[in-house]
Order: C-alpha cells, then structure tokens, then sequence
C-alpha cells in the first residue's frame, strides 16, 4: 500500500478484555515497529521486527502485551486483560533497513479502556 | 523543554513569521536526530534529519540546527502557514551497541498558527 495502515482507528474496550491491533507496513519494508502515546506524551518504544531476527521486545510494559508479525509483513499487537492505563494511541511504524532510523507512522489505534 | 503532566510546550506564532522549536537530548553518544510533525489525529510525519558530524541541514523552508556541545537541537520553520500548527517532536538515535533503530522522542512542542 500507499502507508502504514493500522486497524481500527478506534477501539474501546472493557477492563478486562483483550483486544488485537493490526498493522499493514509499506511493502518492502523489512522493519517494523510498534510505538504507544500516552495524551500529551511522546512515544514510548514497544517492540521492533526485523526480517526473520527475533524481536526486540524490551519496550513491553508488562506480560500482557505480545506481538507478532505473520510472513515478514503484517503484524498484530495483543493485548490481554487490559487496564486503564493501557489506554493509548499505539502507532505502528516500518523503515527499511538500509535506513532503519527513518520510520513511517501509521496514523494509530486510539484505544479506550472502560 | 520539557513538559509537566499534560501539558505540551506550546508556541504561538503569527502566519508569515519564522518559528523556532527547540529540543534538548540526552545522551551525548547520540549520533542521529529528527524531527517529526504530527497533525491531530495522524501519525508522527518526518520533516527533517541530521547526523552528528553536520551542524546544519536544509530542507523546504525548514532548517535543523544541532548543537554537540549543549546537546540542543532546534527546528526553525520559515514563513510559517496554518498548515504548520501541529505537534512536533525532536528524537535521538543512541546508535551503539547494535539498537541503532530504537529512537527516543521528546514530548514534543505544540505549534498553533494564528493566520
């Protein structure tokens, strides 16, 4: 595609539910990087996929979160037993290794905890 | 600088003038830097780069200035327009040992463009 497209655009949610969180990279892109913003904050790094290495996950803020990405492309994001404090914009991004710190954002899941 | 709870740093420029967005950073082994513009209700955008061994890098109408000795780095935005108002956020890149993908953002600057 044209972006990074992310689905949905808006999802609120129960404490206590899990939830998943789609991300669509630019074709090609061998990177890919999930990213949260908290209201008025910059970005927090989650975890980073790159080709068939294993994931960086150090950015996790705890054990219900995981990711995987499927085929080298699209990736999920899940989030079990959610919180409160989990609500968020979490941004996907991809790059191309050759210029990994060059990252193209999606325009973000805005997650809502009840 | 900094920002408090949440609230962003905010500036108020007048459509026409020149805005100035400033950025201090942390680690002095950083090697790259970038600035990104996020309009309300996208994602972050990419303006502008720069790699520690320049001090300056133009683009259209947008100039990074990087300062190694105070760790600063600034965004100067040329006869800024409506379309400019957005968050911008200042990131590092602390290259070694092998996680040179992980940027660490800033909380950002608000820019509201009076026309």
């Amino acid at each position: 595609g044209a972006g990074v497209s992310q689905s949905p655009s808006n999802k609120v949610t129960e404490k206590g539910k899990d939830v998943e969180l789609r991300c669509d990279p630019i074709s090609g892109h061998t990177a890919l990087y999930w990213y949260r913003q908290s209201l008025g904050q910059g970005l927090e790094f989650l975890i980073y996929f790159q080709g068939n290495s294993a994931p960086d996950k150090s950015g996790l803020p705890s054990d219900r979160f995981s990711a995987e990405r499927t085929g080298g492309s699209v990736s999920t994001l899940t989030i079990q037993r959610t919180q409160q404090e989990d609500s968020a914009v979490y941004l996907c991004a991809s790059s191309l290794v050759t210029t990994n710190e060059k990252l193209f954002f999606g325009s973000g899941t805005q997650l809502s905890v009840l | 600088g900094e920002s408090v709870g949440l609230h962003l740093p905010t500036l108020s420029v007048q459509e026409g003038d020149n805005s100035i967005i400033n950025c201090a950073y942390s680690n002095s082994a950083s090697d790259y830097f970038i600035w990104y513009k996020q309009e309300s209700g996208k994602g972050p955008q990419f303006i502008i780069d720069i790699r520690s061994n320049m001090d300056k890098r133009q683009g259209q109408r947008v100039t990074v200035l990087l300062n190694k000795t105070v760790k600063h780095l600034s965004l100067q935005i040329a006869a800024t327009q409506p379309g400019d108002s957005a968050v911008y956020f200042c990131a590092e890149n602390k290259g070694s040992g092998g996680s040179n993908y992980k940027l660490t953002f800033g909380k950002g600057t608000l820019l509201t463009v009076n026309p």
